[in-house]
């Protein structure tokens, strides 16, 4: 367990609406990441953060921003949200002291469904 | 990094040795073979990696062939609870840590 949660786990919003995910971390890891999973496409990377207020872009980006005011927290922000952006979305950390330099460790998920 | 290719579904007998075969024929010197699984509707599982000697963990084992070009993960003795979708990743080591997921081998575990 690398202490890892989402909130909220669930949520149905409307087109246009502005959402805010949230991933929580309890243990300094100082890589963390956005993905998407869809069925078909398997998970692919939206955004990555390499410490406080340093973030970059994955694969898919677009429509997406992210922010990380502090350590342990990284918020994934859908601005004016689409049905595209209907998914699961899962937060990782990147724990280069366990298993391999580049095992990460995965949160449990959010379900988003956008109408 | 390197491409990989894996079998879409496998199906493997409660009890017997699951043996996932995973190809990587352009994987470069420092390049590490990574298994990570996901059980329906769960986060991604780290599972196992290595770079060219076999590795063994209390969940699996990783036999890389001699030339690095493919690898297969063995679960010793499969439960229903190892049914999942299987991802063999390959990844050198970088700054950024982004992993590449394909489409990987879903394992279906029967009574």
């Amino acid at each position: 367990d690398a202490g890892i949660t989402q909130s909220p786990r669930h949520k149905v919003t409307e087109t246009g609406t502005p959402v805010t995910l949230r991933c929580h971390q309890t243990e300094n890891h100082r890589y963390m990441y956005w993905y998407r999973q869809d069925p078909g496409h398997g998970l692919r990377l939206i955004h990555y953060s390499y410490g406080v207020k340093d973030t970059d872009k994955g694969e898919v980006s677009d429509g997406y921003s992210v922010s990380r005011s502090k350590t342990e927290d990284f918020l994934l922000t859908l601005e004016s949200a689409t049905s595209s952006q209907t998914s699961v979305y899962f937060c990782a950390i990147r724990d280069p002291t366990s298993g391999g330099q580049e095992t990460q460790y995965f949160g449990p998920g959010t379900r988003l469904l956008v109408l | 990094d390197a491409k990989t290719t894996q079998p879409p579904s496998m199906d493997c007998a409660e009890g017997r040795a699951a043996n996932l075969p995973c190809n990587h024929s352009t994987i470069s010197g420092n390049e590490y073979v990574y298994w990570y699984r996901q059980i329906h509707s769960q986060g991604p599982q780290y599972i196992i990696h290595g770079l060219k000697n076999n590795e063994t963990n209390e969940m699996a084992s990783l036999i890389i062939t001699e030339d690095r070009k493919s690898s297969t993960l063995i679960l010793p003795h499969a439960t229903l609870r190892d049914t999942a979708v299987y991802y063999c990743i390959v990844h050198g080591s970088s700054n950024t840590g982004k992993l590449i997921f394909g489409q990987g081998t879903t394992l279906q575990v029967k009574p």
